[in-house]
């Protein structure tokens, strides 16, 4: 079935730092891709999203590129801030009737001043 | 105005209890979700109803009665609960079906001792 798999964390890095968190997928047709953020003691929040390949997405200074070539969406930015601590999910969902969205397992970020 | 709103936030609760947790939404989204997070951030989806239809019934023991009674709101019902229904149960919404844009409320913490 479809997947997504993130790299394991906790990630750990100081102030304006270089972030990549690796996502991969497996999907049947071409999935649609997301990054969500889920700030402590909140819901999960639209990060940004790429539909097709080649597609960039990006906001807040995040950036991630569909790669259909190796089935990745990586996620980076390139100065993270302490506000950037927060939990990443990946996601995707397909054009399938009936299917919602599939997460990775998440992967913690904590950055320190 | 929160835009997709739960309750209660927190639950404490004996085993063998039942419970619901309520969602609205204000957002005039037609399809509703309920995932459940666990201990480890897992996210994964348990129902999706649109328009008040049922579409997505995953694996979910029946115990977890989902109710819609309008478009807007999307409730869930728990029998009978068990030390493993302790969760974060998040609801989120979006404006169509088989989109990956989805608003999440903050999520209704229930601990079953």
């Amino acid at each position: 079935g479809d997947s997504v798999t993130q790299m394991e964390g906790p990630v750990t890095l100081s102030e304006e730092a270089f972030l990549t968190i690796n996502c991969t997928y497996t999907a049947t047709g071409y999935p649609s891709l997301f990054w969500y953020v889920q700030y402590p003691g909140e819901g999960l929040q639209l990060l940004l999203k790429a539909t097709k390949a080649d597609d960039k997405g990006s906001n807040k200074g995040f950036e991630a590129t569909y790669r259909k070539e190796t089935t990745s969406f990586h996620l980076e930015k390139g100065s993270v801030q302490v506000s950037d601590s927060a939990v990443y999910f990946c996601a995707l969902i397909t054009n399938q009737a009936g299917t919602a969205l599939i997460f990775g397992k998440g992967t913690t970020l904590s950055v320190s001043s | 105005d929160t835009a997709v709103s739960q309750t209660p936030k927190y639950l404490v609760t004996q085993m063998g209890n039942d419970k619901s947790i309520k969602c609205e939404q204000n957002l005039g989204h037609d399809t509703m979700y309920w995932y459940k997070q666990d201990s480890k951030k897992f996210l994964k989806i348990m129902f999706s109803y649109n328009n008040k239809e049922l579409i997505i019934n995953e694996t979910v023991p029946n115990r977890f009665s989902p109710k819609s009674p309008d478009k807007a709101h999307l409730n869930l019902h728990i029998n009978s609960l068990e030390l493993g229904d302790s969760a974060v149960y998040f609801c989120a919404s979006s404006s169509i079906t088989n989109t990956g844009e989805l608003f999440f409320g903050e999520g209704s913490r229930l601990t079953v001792l």
